[in-house]
């Protein structure tokens, strides 16, 4: 079935740093979805690509889907204490696969 | 209507023993859905359901594991003869149907019941 690899597994910044995480598929993709989940929290959804070389923000995050849709990032800018936790990417409209996630820590 | 919500929260149980869990979608969402997530992992699917009707369960774990959703409404996840393995975070999400696809697609998590089956 359909697998996808999530890079970095974790992530540490410094307030006011970038930080991306990437999600490779060896199988072209119909769409992806991303979802931050906060510790101790559930995860909530933040955007579908469905487009190839798509591109959407939503203030300091930037989300791309490939040219080949088997790719996507999620770029977050000048990060901030409140964007700690883990983002995941899944793919399929209905039973989700989703990756391992990428768990970011930011130090102020 | 402030979200899903999943009860209990958490679950203490003995090897052997069974257990359920419900789960209160978003009012009007058709889709439920039920995933399991362990430490360090991201959510697996289970089993979802449109309305009543259970369109997908060959991910359900193992026999052990059977889910209901009698009225469309709310809905229950049932483990028979609980092992340790079965120890992590049952989510459950909810979608609507109608609207524009990516409005469909977007599944609300719960808070989760957490299992520990010692």
């Amino acid at each position: 079935g359909q697998q996808v690899m999530q890079i970095p597994q974790y992530q540490h910044v410094q307030e006011g740093e970038d930080f991306t995480t990437y999600c490779n598929s060896s199988t072209t993709l119909s769409n992806i979805q991303w979802y931050k989940q906060r510790p101790g929290g559930h995860p909530v959804f933040l955007i579908q690509l469905v487009k190839s070389g798509e591109v959407k923000k939503q203030k300091r995050l930037t989300f791309q889907f490939g040219e080949a849709k088997k790719n996507s990032f999620l770029r977050i800018t000048a990060t901030q204490t409140t964007d700690v936790g883990t983002y995941f990417c899944a793919l399929g409209r209905t039973a989700l696969i989703f990756g391992k996630g990428t768990t970011l820590s930011v130090s102020s | 209507d402030t979200g899903v919500s999943q009860d209990p929260r958490h679950k203490i149980t003995k090897r052997g023993q069974n257990v359920t869990f419900r789960c209160d979608p978003i009012s009007e969402h058709n889709r439920l859905y039920w995933y399991r997530q362990t430490l360090g992992q991201g959510p697996e699917f289970l089993t979802y359901f449109q309305n009543e009707a259970q369109l997908e369960k060959s991910r359900l774990l193992s026999d052990r594991f059977s889910a209901e959703r009698p009225k469309g409404s709310f809905s229950t996840l049932e483990i028979q003869r609980t092992e340790q393995g079965d120890s992590a975070m049952y989510l459950c999400a909810s979608s609507p149907t109608g609207g524009e696809p990516w409005y469909q697609e977007t599944q609300y998590f719960g808070p989760g019941t957490r299992l520990l089956v010692l």
